[in-house]
C-alpha cells in the first residue's frame, strides 16, 4: 500500500527565498507530524496536526515556519527568508488515531540553503 | 546520497551474529517507547514498539526490552543480516498530553558478512 510520500525529495534555495514542503499521508491517518533532522542528527519535533487542527506548533524554530493541513490530509510545511541554519531533512509522518502511537515517516525532503 | 549518522557510535557485527542496541531515555513520565531503522536517503523505518506497562515485546527477528527503573531500552535483533546494517534510533512520548515523540542521538549498526 501507499505510504507516506514527501515533495520534492531535494530542494536548494538561496538565503531570504521562501519554500513549500508538501506531505501526503497515508489515507485515512488523522494525525500528521512535522520532524526537522540534522546530519547525523535524530529527527526533532516541529509541528503536529489532528486532522485540520495544528495542535501543537512548541517545536517550530522561529516565526518564519508555517505549516497547514486545510482539509485534514495533504499538508503544507512552509519557510520564509530562509537561512543558512535552515539546512536540514524536514520528514513529514503521520499515525492513525488521534493518540499518534505508531507513526509512519516519508522519505524526507533534504532542503539546502545557499 | 546523503550519510546518516556521520559521527554516532557503530555496532559491528557479523553476519549471522545476535545484535543488542542500547538507548537511555530521559523521562520517567514517557509511556511508549519505539524503535526506528533509518538507511542513508530514506526516512525512518517503524522496528517494534512497545507501552510503558510491558517489560518485552517480539516481533520478527527483534526483541524490545524496557527497564523503567534505570530508564533503559534495548533492541535485539537475531540472526543479523546485512540488510539489517544502517542507523538505529529509539524514540519516547515524553507526555500522553502531546504526541511528539523525543529521539535519541542513534547507533549506526554495521554488519560484516
Amino acid at each position: 500500500g501507499a505510504g507516506v510520500s514527501q515533495s520534492p525529495r531535494y530542494k536548494v534555495a538561496k538565503r531570504g527565498q521562501d519554500v513549500a514542503l508538501r506531505c501526503d499521508p497515508i489515507s485515512g491517518h488523522v494525525s500528521l507530524f512535522w520532524y526537522q533532522q540534522a546530519l547525523g542528527q535524530g529527527p526533532e519535533f516541529l509541528t503536529y496536526f489532528q486532522n485540520e487542527a495544528q495542535l501543537d506548533k512548541s517545536g517550530l524554530p522561529s516565526d518564519r515556519f508555517f505549516a497547514e493541513r486545510p482539509e485534514g490530509s495533504v499538508s503544507t510545511l512552509k519557510i520564509q527568508r530562509t537561512q543558512q541554519e535552515d539546512s536540514a531533512v524536514y520528514l513529514c509522518a503521520s499515525s492513525l488515531g488521534p493518540q499518534g502511537d505508531t507513526q509512519y515517516f516519508g522519505p524526507g525532503t533534504r532542503l539546502t540553503v545557499l | 546520497g546523503e550519510s546518516v549518522g556521520l559521527h554516532l557510535p557503530t555496532l559491528s557485527v557479523q553476519e549471522g551474529d545476535n545484535s543488542i542496541i542500547n538507548c537511555a531515555y530521559s523521562n520517567s513520565a514517557s509511556d511508549y517507547f519505539i524503535w526506528y531503522k533509518q538507511e542513508s536517503g530514506k526516512g525512518p523505518q517503524f522496528i517494534i514498539d512497545i507501552r510503558s506497562n510491558m517489560d518485552k515485546r517480539q516481533g520478527q527477528r527483534v526483541t524490545v526490552l524496557l527497564n523503567k527503573t534505570v530508564k533503559h531500552l534495548s533492541l535485539q535483533i537475531a540472526a543479523t543480516q546485512p540488510g539489517d546494517s544502517a542507523v538505529y534510533f529509539c524514540a519516547e512520548r515524553p507526555d500522553t498530553g502531546r504526541r511528539a515523540l523525543t529521539f535519541g542521538s542513534g547507533t549506526r549498526l554495521q554488519v560484516q558478512p
